[in-house]
Parts: C-alpha cells; structure tokens; sequence
C-alpha cells in the first residue's frame, strides 16, 4: 500500500499570511495513463471533507485561487497564499493512483 | 447540482449487521465509480471500498473484506454499503464519495455506532 505522510501535522498561521502544507508518499504516484492521482481535501469542523486539488495542481470548481498545488513523483505541496478565517479546518491530501486509496493523516491548519 | 444523501446509519451491537444506502443526483450516474470512505470520531479519513461505474469491479480495504459488500442499482442512482460482522471498531462517520482517482464530491455522511 502506499503510505501517504503528511507535515506538519499543526499548523498555527496569523490570518493574512501564506500557510504551506507538506504530502509525502512512500512511492512514485504517477500512472501507467501518465497522470499522477493527487488530491488535496479541506475538512472543516463538522464538515464533510471538500475536494480543493486534484492531479497536483488543478483547483476543482468554486476553490478561491489563494489555493495551489505543486510537486511531483513522491513530493507535493499545498499552499495558501493568504490565510482567511474560513481556511480553518484539517487539510488531507490522497492518492487516487493505485488501490488501496490512501489519505495523509491530515494537518490542522490554526489561526494564531 | 451534484448530491450525495447518505442513510441507514444508526446503533448496532457487536457481531450485528447494517446496510447503508447513498442516494445520487445531479449527474450521469452511470458513468461514474462511488465510493465509500469513513472516518471514526476525532481521527482521519479512511478508504473502505470502491465500485465501478457498471458495477462489474468493486474494490476494498483489508480491514473490511470479507465482511462488507458493495453495490450499485442504476437504475434508481444508489449505491449500497452491506456490513456484516460488525466491530467496535468500524465505527465511524460513512461518507459516500464520487469518482474513481479523484473524490470530487461528498456527501454528508451516515453515523455508525457499533456497541454493547
């Protein structure tokens, strides 16, 4: 299985300030189709989790463009340029390249 | 607009059995996999299983197979989670899930608790 690890696991930010997030996986996850499978979701308290990211750098639809992914292979990063009060919540990345599906262990992003 | 209602969670002893049901619109249902994935109180998100778009594959987690059944009717846009021989810890908050790479929408999700 492909082990997803996530750092850090807290993040306390000052609103207004760039905020990076960090997804590890223990293999390569491009596919055979040449795509590599990474998502990034925003769970907000007492919310489901909400797809922001997906292949490494696409924003999905309605996803502010204060939001934006980059890396490749084994390496990934999420970032938010300016954090906002609703950016509150536990950011998961995933593969989405091989089954078993895999999530990072989430890091919790506060506001200082 | 995409929806994803999930339903039939609830309380369950040990041993015991549930069957959650995902009810879909505002999509060509057909031609899209679903997906389940759970996430216990306070902990992380968790795959449990996948089914493709005709229903002719479905995939799970170790943790469940054997012990839970995925499947599909086209026909009325639903997607089913059977669970059999249930455990302390299975549970969790079940989220049905859209798409097969890439999980673009969510829904809700149904509470199950399984306990004495």
């Amino acid at each position: 299985d492909i082990v997803m690890t996530q750092t850090p696991l807290s993040s306390p930010v000052t609103l207004g300030q760039p905020a990076s997030f960090s997804c590890r996986s223990s293999q390569s996850l491009v596919h055979s189709d040449g795509n590599t499978y990474l998502s990034w979701f925003q769970q907000r308290p007492g919310q489901p989790p909400r797809l922001l990211i997906y292949k490494i750098s696409n924003r999905f639809s309605g996803v502010p463009d204060r939001f934006s992914g980059s890396g490749a292979g084994t390496d990934f990063t999420l970032k938010i340029s300016r954090v906002e009060p609703e950016d509150v919540g536990v950011y998961y990345c995933m593969q989405g390249t091989q089954i078993p599906r895999t999530f990072g262990q989430g890091t919790k992003l506060e506001i200082k | 607009e995409v929806q994803l209602l999930e339903s039939g969670g609830g309380l369950v002893r040990p041993g015991g059995s549930l069957r959650l049901s995902c009810a879909a619109s505002g999509f060509p249902f057909t031609t899209h996999a679903m997906n389940w994935v759970r996430q216990a109180p306070g902990k992380g998100l968790e795959w449990v299983s996948t089914i493709s778009s005709t229903g002719s594959a479905a995939y799970y987690a170790d943790s469940v197979k054997g012990r839970f059944t995925i499947s599909r009717d086209n026909s009325k846009n639903t997607v089913d989670l059977q669970m059999n021989s249930l455990r302390a810890e299975d549970s969790a908050l079940y989220y049905c899930a859209k798409a097969f790479t890439v999980f673009d929408y969510w829904g809700q999700g149904a509470l199950v608790t399984v306990s004495s």
